[in-house]
């Protein structure tokens, strides 16, 4: 069955870089568009970026355009989020997410997400 | 920015059906996909492309989306459908996600 499994987040500073990993299993990543999605403690969800299929494109939330970067390895089915220049409004739990085309790459399934905050 | 809009919260009585809207300009020209989260848990995806269910989403969960409006609706609501539930559409002029800011349903 379809799986995403998120890992790399952890406790960092102010202004430290993490990179985030999301290894897909049970379906081929080339197809598929990927999403990086977060949510902030007791707050609604918040898309940050996607990535073509074929790594052609790629688009970020204002919130975090400049900062962090999206990157897939087909082969290696894995999508990363590279975050650098890390602030406290960045603490969320991030989820990946799989990505179908509809007039849009809207997601369909989720990661069970890993917990970055950040923190002095 | 495209933006959705959903009331906080909605609350029903088990057995009986709820609506969750999620406005938007013009959202009738787009697709429109709901998403349930359960304390705790990942997204789950409950219906795309306005009114179609995923394999394993029960038919009590529908959709519709005209003019302003899209409207998630739950017949016969269990207590185990309280969650809180995001509609989500692709910006095609950002080429962004849009979510809602999300419904907390509760079974009364």
């Amino acid at each position: 069955q379809v799986q995403l499994v998120e890992s790399g987040g952890g406790v960092v500073q102010p202004g430290r870089s993490l990179r985030l990993s999301c290894v897909a299993s049970g379906f081929t990543l080339s197809p598929y568009g990927m999403h990086w999605v977060r949510q902030a403690p007791g707050k609604g969800l918040e898309w940050v970026a996607v990535m073509w299929y074929d790594g052609s494109d790629e688009y970020y939330a204002d919130s975090v355009k400049g900062r962090f970067s999206i990157s897939r390895d087909n082969p290696k089915n894995t999508l990363y989020l590279q975050m650098n220049s890390l602030r406290a409004e960045d603490t969320a739990v991030y989820y990946c997410a799989r990505g179908v085309y509809s007039n849009g790459w809207y997601p369909d399934y989720w990661g069970h997400g890993t917990l970055v905050t950040v923190s002095s | 920015s495209y933006v959705l809009t959903q009331s906080p919260s909605v609350s029903v009585a088990p057995g009986q059906t709820a609506a969750i809207t999620c406005g938007g300009n013009n959202i009738g020209s787009k697709s429109v996909h709901w998403s349930r989260q359960k304390p705790g848990q990942a997204p789950v995806l409950v219906v795309y492309d306005d009114s179609d269910r995923p394999s394993g989403i029960p038919e009590r969960f529908s959709g519709s989306n005209s003019g302003n409006t899209a409207t998630l609706t739950i017949s016969r609501v269990e207590a185990g459908d309280e969650a809180d539930y995001y509609c989500h559409v692709w910006d095609s002029r950002s080429n962004h996600v849009v979510f809602g800011g999300g419904t907390k349903l509760t079974v009364l």
